[in-house]
């Protein structure tokens, strides 16, 4: 069965600073990787995914993760973040059978 | 397209009660999905479905129980409202790419 794992419950981070948001996977078969967003009382939004071919995937909103097999991860960066990203992040890895796994999410507060 | 709805946005219930919450996509997906999301757990798939007719458990689906009698409708029925079913229901269906469309959620109460 697949586990993913965001190691950051929260993540402060000043406005026009960088940020990263870790997201490790564990799975035995090919796996797609996903990033979702979710603003306060709305649903999740799909920000950037991994199915094959290039490692470095970009989003929108500026973000973009790499995919790192041998890590076993697929961490979200930002290179200058702003205070409309302040959100919940999900990470989430598919792979038979069309269903997700989520991970617990990371609540990123930028301050001013 | 409106893409994934869901109604209502808000419920309470009492203990014991029952409901359904409506989830109704307009993109001819055949793959829809039920999760559930409470503070720090992430989501948690409750029931899917691969096609009209066709339904199967997720990973939490004990008080839940489903139907899909036609492509564009999946509700979620809540025979018994008990206190542990308090939480925001999210209804998700699947596109060719994988990545799956979320609704905006149902925020359940039960006291």
């Amino acid at each position: 069965a697949q586990s993913v794992t965001q190691l950051d419950s929260q993540v402060p981070v000043f406005e026009e600073a960088p940020v990263e948001l870790r997201c490790n996977y564990s799975s035995s078969v090919s796996v797609y990787l996903f990033w979702y967003v979710q603003y306060p009382n709305q649903g999740l939004q799909l920000l950037l995914k991994y199915l094959s071919g290039s490692t470095l995937v970009k989003g929108i909103n500026g973000f973009e993760a790499e995919f790192n097999k041998s890590q076993t991860s697929f961490h979200l960066r930002k290179p200058s973040v702003h205070i409309s990203d302040t959100a919940e992040y999900f990470c989430a890895a598919g792979g038979g059978g069309n269903k997700l796994t989520f991970g617990t999410g990371t609540q990123l507060k930028v301050e001013l | 397209n409106a893409g994934v709805t869901q109604t209502p946005k808000f419920r309470i219930l009492k203990i014991g009660q029952s409901m359904t919450l409506q989830c109704t996509q307009d993109m001819n997906h055949n793959y829809m999905y039920w999760y559930r999301q409470d503070p720090g757990m992430g989501l948690k798939l409750i029931y899917y479905s691969v096609g009209a007719g066709i339904t199967d458990k997720g990973e939490v689906p004990n008080g839940y129980n489903v139907s899909r009698s036609t492509t564009e409708d999946f509700p979620l029925r809540l025979e018994l409202a008990a206190p542990s079913q308090t939480s925001v229901y999210f209804c998700a269906s699947i596109a060719g790419g994988l990545e799956q469309y979320f609704g905006p959620g149902t925020r359940l109460t039960v006291t």
